[in-house]
């Protein structure tokens, strides 16, 4: 079983719609985070979870809100999806320590029409 | 402000040959500098890290990258090229050594081709 797990792996959805992104994790690292990938930009950060009561904006929140349930588990919600929100969106992990490396689920590719 | 430069969004080259794949980073401090690598329909996962310790470093996969601070560089290498490198790498930099505060590269695909 992989160590992140996202849901769904892909997601079509409308614009105006809220929807959801959900991740697991099974690492028992304190740390999540949602990123999101775009050809030819790389990955940006959306918010970030250093423990289940401090959940910090990143580079591009605007339009998201998040919610940690528990150590294990970090979603993302877009409240009125645009088109301009189709992406493959990345969960991620890290220890505490410096230097800890992130640890990523497969990805959710979500396309808003 | 940090930053990172890859020079190159596509790189091919032929199996068994030598993969060179550039990234040029911007630091106000002495940086951690890290390359990830993602497969198809994968997430990233972390080929190597730069932590100040050594200025060469060894990754996994025969990967390596060598820090050079006078040319603000951590260029990665591969000696000989395998069908199975075919892939997207992206570098990364943190001042603070963070994941929190790491700015990702636009990334490179590599194709390898026989």
């Amino acid at each position: 079983d992989a160590d992140v797990t996202q849901t769904p792996r892909n997601r079509i959805t409308k614009t105006g719609k809220r929807i959801m992104l959900e991740c697991s994790q099974t690492k028992g690292h304190d740390r999540m985070y949602w990123y999101r990938q775009d050809p030819g930009l790389g990955l940006r950060l959306i918010y970030y979870s250093f423990d289940v009561k401090d959940i910090n904006k990143g580079e591009i929140s605007d339009g998201y809100s998040v919610s940690r349930q528990a150590q294990a588990k970090f979603s993302l919600s877009l409240e009125s999806a645009i088109p301009n929100q189709t992406a493959l969106y990345f969960c991620a992990t890290s220890g505490g320590g410096a230097n800890s490396p992130l640890h990523f689920g497969n990805g959710t590719r979500l396309t808003v029409t | 402000a940090q930053s990172v430069t890859q020079l190159g969004s596509h790189v091919s080259v032929s199996e068994g040959a030598l993969v060179l794949l550039r990234c040029n980073y911007s630091s106000s401090v002495p940086p951690y500098l890290f390359w990830y690598v993602q497969y198809p329909n994968q997430g990233l996962q972390l080929l190597l890290k730069y932590t100040s310790a050594a200025t060469l470093v060894k990754g996994i996969n025969g990967f390596e990258a060598e820090f050079k601070k006078s040319e603000t560089s951590f260029h990665l290498t591969k000696p000989s090229a395998h069908m199975s490198d075919a892939a997207e790498y992206f570098c990364a930099v943190s001042e603070t050594g963070t994941a929190s505060k790491l700015t990702f590269g636009t990334g490179t695909r590599l194709q390898v081709t026989l």
